[in-house]
């Protein structure tokens, strides 16, 4: 059985602030995939990014980054010059050998101008 | 391109009444479903996934149901609703196994 901890549930910052979101997980699949989805207000899901556990190489979106460690089994997710529309609740989740997606239970990001 | 569409957006329905949610997906064919819930709090609880017409995967025991009549189509169902069944009710669908999902806008389940 998978599961990810997502030790902070709500953080505000100011904005242009940098803000690291952490994500820990377990698994005894050897092949998993872990995933960052973005709750806006508004309640839909978006995908912000899918790695595999083959895969450490970190990865720079725009001012996003994320930071997977297997060793540490993290797959952090920063956040560099923090806007107001990045206010939402963050998840992280995992899928192993299964058809299973399972979620962490989100940390909410409120980024005040 | 893929485009996921649910409804009704919003519902307030009395304890004891039935309930029919839809999800459709255009754009993409046998595709995986799924149907979660998120309670106050914010956690997401897988419900129900399809991997194929008529192929249902239930996640958790309650009252609730899913059917899959159509390819591109998942339906989520109860005969009784309880208070505990109140909500956001959120369908993905997923192309391969290993993919990503994809969520719609959701349906926000009142239950008074």
């Amino acid at each position: 059985a998978q599961k990810v901890t997502q030790a902070q549930t709500e953080i505000s910052v100011v904005e242009k602030e940098d803000v690291t979101l952490d994500c820990v997980y377990e698994t005894r699949d050897t092949t998993y995939y872990l995933f960052w989805y973005k709750q806006p207000p508004s309640g839909e899901l978006v995908f912000l990014i899918r790695r595999n556990s083959f895969d450490e190489q970190n990865e720079i979106s725009g001012r996003y980054s994320w930071n997977f460690q297997k060793s540490t089994s993290s797959f952090n997710f920063t956040i560099t010059a923090s806007q107001v529309v990045d206010s939402a609740v963050y998840f992280c989740a995992i899928q192993g050998g299964s058809e299973k997606l399972v979620f962490g239970k989100g940390m909410k990001l409120t980024v005040n101008p | 391109s893929q485009t996921i569409h649910q409804w009704p957006a919003t519902l307030v329905q009395p304890v004891g009444s039935p309930l029919s949610l839809e999800c459709t997906v255009e754009g993409t064919s046998n595709p995986n479903l799924y149907w979660y819930r998120q309670a106050a709090g914010r956690g997401l609880q897988l419900l129900f996934y399809s991997v194929g017409i008529g192929q249902i995967s239930s996640e958790v025991p309650q009252n609730l149901s899913a059917s899959r009549p159509q390819d591109r189509q998942f339906i989520l169902s109860s005969k009784k609703l309880l208070l505990s069944d109140s909500g956001f009710y959120l369908c993905a669908w997923r192309f391969l196994r290993e993919g990503e999902q994809f969520f719609g806008p959701g349906t926000r389940l009142t239950v008074l």
